[in-house]
């Protein structure tokens, strides 16, 4: 499987500020997916992150919310916009064609 | 109803034992089933895959899938300790390889020694 390097690995962050996530993995891939799990929960979809195109965003998840970029095969961003409490979670990207294998996640939260 | 659905536990069963984890999901038309282990702080990672009917074996670890029961299961024989985690089933619906996946909010198993 891909090896999936996050950054950062942890943030505090004030309220009303952006944080912004990088995922690189040390192959090629199509998609790459964005995941969000609040504390005690488990995992859910915001959105699919195709490179040339603009990304595909579950129900719920809205791009001024959650802006993401794909500039090419082995890199996407996260951003978090205008962070309030509930924001804080675990943010995680994956790669695969039909499994999905994890980077290890950034834990963000927000005062 | 939601798409995936585990107790969510906790499961406590002694070192050595099996244990049975269980997950049953809503939409008939999903493909690809698997299971997860997610230890506290850490991210998800896969232990299981399962496509077809039956059961699928890997080491400790037999995966079985009931596609007219909507039903998967993962037993884990000679619990250790070491297996204490979170797991999480997950489902892909589409019949393409997308790897978009919907996933139960997971079982907490302990297993003590």
């Amino acid at each position: 499987s891909a090896v999936i390097s996050q950054k950062p690995s942890r943030d505090i962050c004030q309220r009303g500020t952006s944080l912004t996530i990088q995922c690189q993995v040390d192959s090629q891939v199509t998609m790459m997916f964005w995941y969000r799990q609040q504390p005690g929960q488990s995992l859910t979809l915001i959105a699919t992150a195709n490179q040339g195109s603009e990304a595909t965003y579950e129900s719920g998840f809205v791009i001024d919310k959650f802006p993401i970029s794909r500039p090419n095969l082995t890199f996407s961003t996260l951003t978090v916009s205008n962070m309030s409490p509930e924001d804080s979670s675990i943010y995680l990207c994956s790669v695969g064609q039909s499994e999905a294998f994890f980077g290890q996640g950034t834990r963000l939260t927000v005062v | 109803q939601k798409e995936v659905e585990q107790n969510s536990g906790p499961l406590s069963v002694p070192e050595g034992a099996i244990a049975s984890l269980n997950c049953t999901y809503s939409d008939r038309v999903s493909q690809s089933f698997f299971w997860y282990r997610q230890y506290s702080g850490k991210s998800p990672e896969l232990i299981m895959s399962i496509y077809s009917n039956g059961d699928k074996e890997d080491g400790r670890f037999t995966a079985q899938l009931n596609k007219a029961s909507q039903y998967v299961s993962l037993l884990i024989r000679d619990s250790q300790p070491s297996d204490s985690a979170t797991y999480l089933c997950a489902v892909n619906r589409r019949s393409g390889n997308t790897g978009k996946l919907i996933f139960g909010q997971g079982t907490t198993l302990q297993v003590k020694p």
